[in-house]
């Protein structure tokens, strides 16, 4: 089966840029998705297709998928982007979520 | 505006069936691929079913295939999650979520989730 890896945590201080990886056997060769769950709400999807946002998500948030790595950069980081944070791909008709990064800022 | 709302879940005892269903309005149902995810207490997310728009293609996590059907019923906006032979593990809450054209892309947007509870 298919495997995506995320840091279970990253820390970072407001207006520092958050990086958050996710990485899986040639990665770079699939659509890379991220999805923002903040406490007690449902997932909201924030890039999709690798790179793209969601219309109503901020530019703060930008996306890339190369090689292994799928990367969610958040620019200007606030506390408003505190949340727990998942990346997700599709192989062999099967969606794989990774295990999902808690962002603390 | 979509809205997606779940029903259906409940306790249920090891063993046994749980139909859950998702109400979807705000967008051309039977375009859309829509899929079932689910998150048990403080874990993260397990995609659990898609199934494309028109219904003839439907996708199963290897950890729910044979217990689990997905449907939708296009004329009432209505996706389905049966889930029989339930277990402790099945214990989650449950996420409708709207997907694309393309059945293998994104999901959004979610639901708010029913809880299901596999317990004696």
């Amino acid at each position: 089966s298919y495997d995506l890896t995320q840091p279970p945590s990253v820390s970072v201080s407001p207006g520092q840029t958050a990086i958050i990886t996710c990485s899986g056997h040639k990665l770079g060769d699939k659509y890379s998705y991220w999805y923002q769950q903040k406490p007690g709400q449902s997932p909201v999807l924030v890039i999709y297709e690798d790179i793209r946002r969601p219309s109503g998500i901020s530019e703060r948030l930008s996306g890339s998928n190369s090689g292994n790595t799928a990367t969610l950069t958040i620019s200007g980081t606030q506390a408003m982007d505190e949340a727990d944070y998942y990346c997700q791909a599709w192989d062999s008709n099967t969606a794989v979520f990774g295990g999902g990064t808690r962002l603390t800022v | 505006e979509v809205q997606l709302l779940e029903s259906g879940g409940g306790l249920v005892q090891p063993g046994g069936s749980l139909r859950l269903s998702c109400a979807a309005s705000g967008f051309t149902f039977n375009t859309y691929a829509m899929t079932w995810v689910r998150q048990a207490p403080g874990k993260g997310l397990e995609w659990v079913s898609t199934i494309s728009g028109s219904g003839s293609n439907t996708y199963f996590a290897d950890s729910v295939k044979g217990r689990f059907t997905i449907s939708r019923d296009n004329s009432k906006n209505t996706l389905h999650l049966q889930m029989n032979n339930l277990r402790a593990e099945d214990t989650a809450v449950y996420y409708c979520a709207k997907g694309d054209t393309v059945t293998e892309n994104w999901f959004g947007p979610w639901g708010q989730g029913t809880l299901v509870t596999v317990s004696s």
